[in-house]
């Protein structure tokens, strides 16, 4: 069965910590995405990459920068976490062709106090 | 710049009903469009994806249903069952991009 895994279902960091948030599919995709949730808001794009060492931002990067070394996994990293970054983190990966749709991860619940 | 609605936002129905669920779209020049199911606290899982060039896919209970030329897309979920309870969002992908745009979901509630 085809996955992409995110490390942590829940995480508590403290305001001014640098956070790690990790992904990992499994599918051989080109493509990976990381998505913030929030009430109200529906899923804004943080960024995304198409290839290993390449990445885009998105529509909200601001306060977030991310690493991908390895063609499987795609870190999202809060450089100084504020309370403002409390929500939910989705990851997502799929191939770059339009005939085919998207993996999401289960979903990471930051919450920074 | 594509748009995606879903109306309603939310919705609450007994147990047995046969359900609509609505997504527009503002252009029409789609590569495909996917439903997600997403369960309280948790990711979206896919339900199912519709090319440009179909009119409809079914899994199960589940029938999608794509009108490019009035901007649409229905998800039909046959007798409903409490299990069914969660928010689904459409995601619509286009414009030269592999970037989907979501719509904000509809959250249903369905009660024994």
């Amino acid at each position: 069965d085809v996955k992409v895994t995110q490390s942590s279902r829940y995480l508590v960091k403290r305001t001014g910590e640098k956070v790690f948030l990790e992904c990992v599919q499994d599918m051989d995709h080109e493509n990976m995405f990381w998505y913030r949730q929030d009430p109200g808001l529906g899923l804004r794009l943080i960024y995304f990459s198409y290839d290993v060492k390449m990445k885009e931002k998105g529509d909200i990067p601001e306060g977030y920068s991310v690493s991908r070394e390895k063609k499987e996994r795609f870190s999202l990293i809060l450089e100084s976490a504020s309370t403002n970054q409390t929500s939910m983190y989705l990851c997502a990966s799929s191939f770059p062709r339009v005939n085919y749709g998207y993996t999401f991860g289960s979903g990471t619940r930051l919450t920074v106090v | 710049k594509q748009e995606v609605t879903q109306i309603p936002a939310a919705l609450s129905v007994p147990e047995g009903e046969n359900l609509v669920l609505n997504c527009s779209f503002t252009d029409s020049a789609i590569y495909n469009l996917q439903w997600f199911r997403q369960d309280p606290g948790k990711g979206l899982t896919s339900l199912l994806l519709i090319q440009s060039s179909q009119r409809e896919q079914t899994s199960g209970r589940l029938n999608a249903s794509l009108d490019k030329s009035s901007g649409r897309s229905t998800l039909y979920i046959a007798a409903s069952q409490p299990g069914d309870s969660a928010t689904y969002l459409c995601a619509v992908l286009s414009g030269g991009s592999y970037i989907p745009t979501f719509g904000r979901g509809t959250s249903l509630i369905v009660h024994p």
